[in-house]
Formats: C-alpha cells, structure tokens, sequence
C-alpha cells in the first residue's frame, strides 16, 4: 500500500538557519512527489514537483529512490517560509495521498 | 481566471437539512477532486472525477453524493450529515496531464454539522 511518512509534526528554526522537512514514502510503483505549502489563511498550493527538479523560493527537495525519501531543504530559512508543509504522492494517474504535514516555525 | 472558487465559505447545517458544495474552474482542467480535511490534519480524498465521470469514490458514505454538470462544475450534495462531518471540505482540480498533472485548490468550504 502507498504511505507518506512526515515525522515531524512541528519544526522550528531561527531564520538564516538551513532547514530539512523530511517526507520517506512507500510505493510499489514508480512514484510521482510534489511538496505543498500552505501559509496562513491561504490556500494549499503546490511548491514543487520531483519531475521538475526546479528551485522554488529557495526550496529544493531530490527523489532518492534507495532511501525512499523526497526531503525538503532550504539553506538560509525566511520568517515568511514559516507555514504547513504536506508532502504528497501521486499514484494511480489521479489520486494524491497527503502526508500528515509538518508546521515550519521561522523565528526571527 | 486561474482559481478554483468554492461557495459558499462558511456552511452550517442540521443533521435533517440538505444543502450543496459549490465549486468552480476556467482553466480546462478536467479532473476535479473533493477532499475533506478535519482540523490539524491533511486532506483526505474522497471523490476524483475525470472528464466529467466519477473515477474515484473512495468509499464515502452515501450522505454525501458528488456530481460534475459539466467540465467547470463540482457539486457535493449534502444529506442527514452527522456532527462529524463537521470539516473544511476542499475542491480541486488538475490539468490534463499524465506525469505532471499538480492540484489546484479552492479555499474551501468549512462545514459544520449541528
């Protein structure tokens, strides 16, 4: 069965400090991973897409396939990075399962 | 217009009432999703449509009973909900494409069943 583990519930830094939201998955078959975003009082939206291998707001995140990870890394956190992150698979052309999210706390 | 749009916002209702979840798009998509989504936790499918045919039910109660009028529209009909059915329930839709296809989501419409 496809899962999307995000251990941490909450994750604070001080801003200028890198940051690491971990997201490991489990899926049989070839996995499709995007990381959402969602910053208070807006809505989800799509921050990045394995396929894409781009840099978003200085985000990056890598498919590691022999890890089964697809961590998200900024090097230099912003107190407006600060907002739920879900990591989310997309398998069976058109369902995506959302992993439980982490909170991301840049403090200043 | 690159939104999708849920009406109404704010949605309280009786456990006898029926009411409906609106949900809008004009970007061509066509495949569009509902989700529910309860406090602090992620978004939870429920139905996928794809080209105006329901795909995907994953097993939701019958209370609730999606439908697709055409390819910009997504109701959710609402019936004998119960309390904890109470939750911000999310439209969403995605383009026509295979291997990159990303969701686009509404604000959603927060729900409270009394």
């Amino acid at each position: 069965a496809q899962r999307v583990t995000q251990p941490e519930k909450l994750l604070s830094v001080f801003k200028g400090a890198p940051v690491e939201l971990k997201c490991n998955y489990s899926y049989s078959g070839s996995p499709e991973l995007f990381w959402y975003v969602q910053y208070s009082r807006q809505r989800l939206q799509l921050l990045l897409r394995h396929i894409s291998r781009e840099s978003i707001k200085g985000f990056t995140a890598d498919l590691n396939k022999g890890e089964t990870s697809f961590h998200l890394k900024k090097p230099f956190a912003q107190e407006e990075d600060s907002a739920m992150y879900y990591c989310a698979l997309k398998y069976n052309f058109n369902k995506f399962y959302f992993g439980s999210g982490t909170k991301l706390n840049v403090k200043p | 217009d690159t939104e999708v749009t849920q009406t109404p916002k704010h949605l309280v209702m009786g456990m006898t009432n029926k009411k409906s979840l609106k949900c809008e798009q004009h970007m061509g998509h066509r495949a569009m999703y509902w989700y529910k989504q309860k406090a602090k936790k992620p978004p939870e499918l429920m139905f996928v449509y794809s080209y105006e045919k329901l795909s995907i039910n994953e097993s939701v109660p019958s209370r609730f009973s999606p439908e697709c009028p055409n390819s910009s529209l997504l109701n959710l009909h609402l019936h004998a909900l119960q309390p904890e059915d109470s939750a911000l329930y999310l439209c969403a839709s995605s383009p026509p494409t295979v291997n990159t296809g990303e969701l686009f989501f509404g604000e959603g419409s927060r729900l409270t069943v009394l």
